[in-house]
């Protein structure tokens, strides 16, 4: 069964360092996200991309977050300058879109920021 | 931001017996619900959902109920088994992003 899939499965960083998180979407989904999850806290969704833009973005992902694929596989979160509160799960989701709307996710990976 | 709200955080419930998992929600225009079970140390899994212009949909064990007038829903694991235990989350899609709860862990005790 096709399944999204997400690397490294787990990143140190120091603060102020720059990451970048990939995720492998489904082939055949358009739809694209990412969520996080801080511990003890809700996931909580970050952006969607469509047809190579963001559609939708929430209050969270700010000016040092940005989303690109580069390819026609993977999808990646870059944050700039990495702060101690970016420590989380993030979550990469797609979905095949048209009248199908269950995301599927894929394993996380953890951000620790030190 | 309390739009999707998971009462219990924690469910004990004896093999073989019913789980009952529950879901209020603040917007009467989410018109999708969706039920996943997450693992630790893994990512949420779908299980199940529903639509606004149903009230119930089955799949195996599992069962989601929706009350659009209590804004309310519900998911019932039927017989509960060991490998049910995780952490359950259920959702609502708001303009294509999806707005989780805060999870109920379910222990199945064997």
């Amino acid at each position: 069964e096709p399944e999204v899939t997400q690397t490294p499965s787990h990143q140190v960083t120091q603060m102020g360092q720059e990451v970048i998180l990939h995720c492998v979407p489904i082939s055949n989904h358009l739809y694209f996200y990412w969520y996080r999850q801080i511990l003890g806290q809700k996931v909580e969704f970050l952006v969607s991309f469509y047809n190579n833009e963001i559609s939708e973005k929430s209050e969270i992902f700010d000016d040092q977050f940005s989303v690109e694929r580069p390819d026609g596989s993977n999808f990646t979160l870059k944050i700039r300058s990495t702060k101690l509160e970016d420590s989380a799960m993030y979550f990469c989701a797609s979905r095949v879109g048209l009248a199908v709307d269950t995301q599927y996710f894929g394993p996380g990976t953890r951000l620790t920021v030190l | 931001d309390q739009q999707v709200k998971q009462n219990s955080p924690s469910l004990s419930v004896q093999e073989g017996r019913i789980s009952i998992l529950n879901c209020d929600y603040t917007n009467s225009m989410f018109d999708y619900f969706l039920w996943y079970k997450k693992y630790p140390a893994e990512g949420p899994t779908f299980l199940i959902s529903i639509s606004s212009i149903k009230d119930k949909n089955e799949d195996g064990r599992f069962t989601v109920f929706l009350n659009k007038s209590a804004k309310h829903l519900s998911l019932h694991i039927v017989p509960s088994q060991p490998g049910d235990s995780a952490v359950y989350f259920c959702a609502v899609r708001n303009t294509g992003k999806l707005i989780f709860g805060q999870g109920t862990t379910l222990q199945v005790k064997p």
